[in-house]
Order: C-alpha cells, then sequence, then structure tokens
C-alpha cells in the first residue's frame, strides 16, 4: 500500500525551541518526500522536499532527514518563531510514472511565545 | 510568474446536484491534479491530467470528472453530490519532465458545502 503514518498530531513548543515532525511509508518504491505547512484557511505550501538519492537537506531552519532502510523522513525545525505555527503535511509519491502525492494526517504545530 | 489560481472560492449546493470548480496553472506548468481536503485531513488525490488527458486517479468513484484545456486550465466535475462531498477541493500544478511529474504547487481551494 501507499499509507503514510504521521507523527505527532499535535506539538507545542516554546519560541526557541526545536521541533520534529516524523513520518513513515510502507512503500519502498517512494522516491519522493515533500513537506507542506498550511496555515489556517489557506492553501498547502511546499516549504521543503527531499528526492531518494539523497539523506538529508536543508533550507535556513528547516531540514528534512530520510531514512530509506526504515522507511521514516523528518522534518525538523530550528529556533521556532510563532509564526511557524501552522498544520504541516508530509507526503511520498511512488517513483517514475506514479502521479499522485500520499498525504499524512498532519500535525498541529503551536509555537508559544 | 503567476500561480495556480482557482474558482470559485466557496460554493453552496444540496445533495444531488452537480457542482463544476475551476483551476488556472501557474505560469509554465501543463500537469493539473485535483485533491480533497476533509476537515481535519490530509488531501487525497482525486485525478492528474496531462495534455488533456486524465493519467492517474485516486479512489474516487466515477461521479468525480474532469477536463483539461490546450491553456492547461482544468475543470472537476462531481454529480449527484452527497453530503461526504463536502470539503475543500485543491488543484496542485506542476511542470512534467520526462515520465514523472516533479514538484506541486496548490491553489488556494475552493470550499464545498452540500446540504
Amino acid at each position: 500500500g501507499e499509507n503514510v503514518e504521521q507523527h505527532p498530531s499535535t506539538l507545542s513548543v516554546q519560541e526557541g525551541d526545536s521541533a520534529v515532525i516524523k513520518c513513515t511509508y510502507s512503500d519502498s518504491a517512494s522516491n519522493y518526500f515533500p513537506w507542506y505547512k498550511q496555515e489556517l484557511g489557506k492553501r498547502p505550501q511546499l516549504i521543503i522536499d527531499i528526492r531518494s538519492n539523497v539523506g538529508e537537506k536543508k533550507d535556513q531552519r528547516i531540514a528534512v532527514t530520510l531514512n530509506k532502510t526504515a522507511k521514516h523522513f523528518s522534518l525538523h525545525i530550528t529556533e521556532t518563531q510563532p509564526e511557524d505555527s501552522a498544520v504541516y503535511f508530509c507526503a511520498q509519491r511512488k517513483g517514475a510514472g506514479s502521479y499522485q502525492l500520499t498525504f499524512g494526517k498532519g500535525t498541529k504545530l503551536s509555537v508559544i511565545p | 510568474e503567476t500561480g495556480v489560481t482557482q474558482s470559485p472560492t466557496h460554493l453552496i449546493k444540496t445533495r444531488g446536484q452537480q457542482v463544476t470548480l475551476r483551476c488556472s496553472s501557474q505560469s509554465g506548468h501543463n500537469t493539473v491534479s485535483w485533491y480533497q481536503q476533509a476537515l481535519g485531513q490530509g488531501p487525497q488525490f482525486i485525478f492528474q491530467y496531462y495534455r488533456e488527458e486524465e493519467n492517474g486517479r485516486g479512489n474516487f468513484p466515477p461521479r468525480f470528472s474532469g477536463l483539461q484545456f490546450p491553456n492547461y486550465s482544468s475543470e472537476l466535475n462531481v454529480n449527484a453530490l452527497e453530503l461526504d462531498d463536502s470539503a475543500l477541493y485543491l488543484c496542485a500544478s506542476s511542470p512534467q519532465r520526462g515520465l514523472s511529474t516533479d514538484t506541486q504547487y496548490f491553489g488556494p481551494g475552493t470550499r464545498l458545502t452540500v446540504l
């Protein structure tokens, strides 16, 4: 199957602390793993993605790690700020010829000032 | 560069009716995917269009259908609406390279309420 399990469902952190969200997938053919941020009433926005030939990718305060053997990938946000508060979704896509993204159920991140 | 746009923003229908939602892809993108996002859930893939043909479909019944036009814009049609069809419908566009689609960028969505 193409399930994606995402944990935790809710996460509260103090401003300045780090936040980590984890996703596991079941399909070993998956080769693309994006993360989306969705603020209330707005569209999902791509914040970072990683492909299966890479183990880690960073963009300023955001990083994603991928463990293909264990079939899990994680989003790391450092030095969190109140504007990081949103729902974060992980997703995965199978290899060439596959068209759909399969999403996790989301993590509601609250950054407390 | 123009982002993905969708219309209408909100829509209220009654059970049994039909609805058409519209999407304009981002400039330079020729592939459009449609997703349904129920409240508190992640988006679920409905189908994708490339070169005016459906080329991938999720687990949705045939009453969900679509079109893509030569300018790459797209429509999602839902017939015989049911209460469970109430959701945010998201359109995402991507540039297609080779045989696999690349990064998908979402539009603002259409909030459909079925009474």
